[in-house]
């Protein structure tokens, strides 16, 4: 069965740090993946995402992420970190079912930010 | 502006009842999802639908139950059979083909008193 980990579940960085946020998946056939994020009590937004072709895929909010096939992962970064980034963060695998597409999350990385 | 609504933000209802969540798009998205949240445990897939009079159960169906008689329209009911109902419940959608991103409401927040 698919599944998602992701290792960190609090990271805290200095604003202006970069940042890395760890995913690892696990499915048998061709990977879509995602990043969302969430501020507290509100709904997901997505970042980015990955179907094919170039690894390194670029996101709103000046994220990114590489896709690497041989580690099954999907790394989420961020070069310079702003205080607006504190969130948590959710990784997810997009699979094909007999009834249809659906994704599976990870456990989501809690991320603070000191000023 | 085309998107996701759940209403109402705040529920409450005491032990024994059943109680519906609603979830309305306007993005004439044909599939839609429900997932409930707890904290550290991610998103949790409930039901999804694919289409208007089909739905399907996700990993945690027992104890609720969902209807599609509308493409935009996809309510969820917690009944009392659900044994630990306070949660964040979310309502997803998106374009029934391919791998495009699931687009979220705001969520509802569920306690049972």
């Amino acid at each position: 069965a698919q599944s998602v980990t992701q290792p960190d579940i609090h990271i805290t960085v200095s604003e202006g740090a970069s940042l890395e946020l760890r995913c690892n998946y696990s499915y048998g056939a061709t990977p879509y993946l995602f990043w969302y994020v969430q501020s507290p009590g509100q709904g997901l937004q997505l970042l980015l995402k990955y179907f094919s072709g170039d690894t390194l895929v670029q996101g709103i909010k000046g994220f990114e992420a590489e896709f690497k096939r041989s580690q099954s992962s999907f790394n989420l970064r961020k070069p310079s970190v702003h205080w607006s980034d504190a969130a948590e963060y959710f990784c997810a695998v997009g699979i094909l079912t007999g009834g249809g597409n659906k994704l599976t999350f990870g456990t989501g990385t809690q991320l603070k930010v000191e000023l | 502006d085309g998107g996701i609504t759940q209403s109402p933000k705040y529920l409450f209802r005491k032990e024994g009842q059943n109680v519906t969540l609603s979830c309305e798009q306007n993005l004439n998205h044909d599939a839609m999802y429900w997932y409930r949240q707890d904290p550290g445990q991610g998103l949790r897939l409930i039901y999804y639908s694919q289409i208007v009079n089909d739905f399907q159960k996700g990993d945690i169906a027992e104890g609720y139950s969902v209807s599609r008689e509308k493409k935009e329209s996809f309510p969820l009911t917690v009944t009392s059979a659900q044994k630990n109902p306070t949660a964040f419940y979310l309502c997803a959608s998106k374009v029934r083909e391919g791998y495009n991103e699931q687009f979220f409401g705001p969520g509802t927040r569920l306690t049972v008193l």
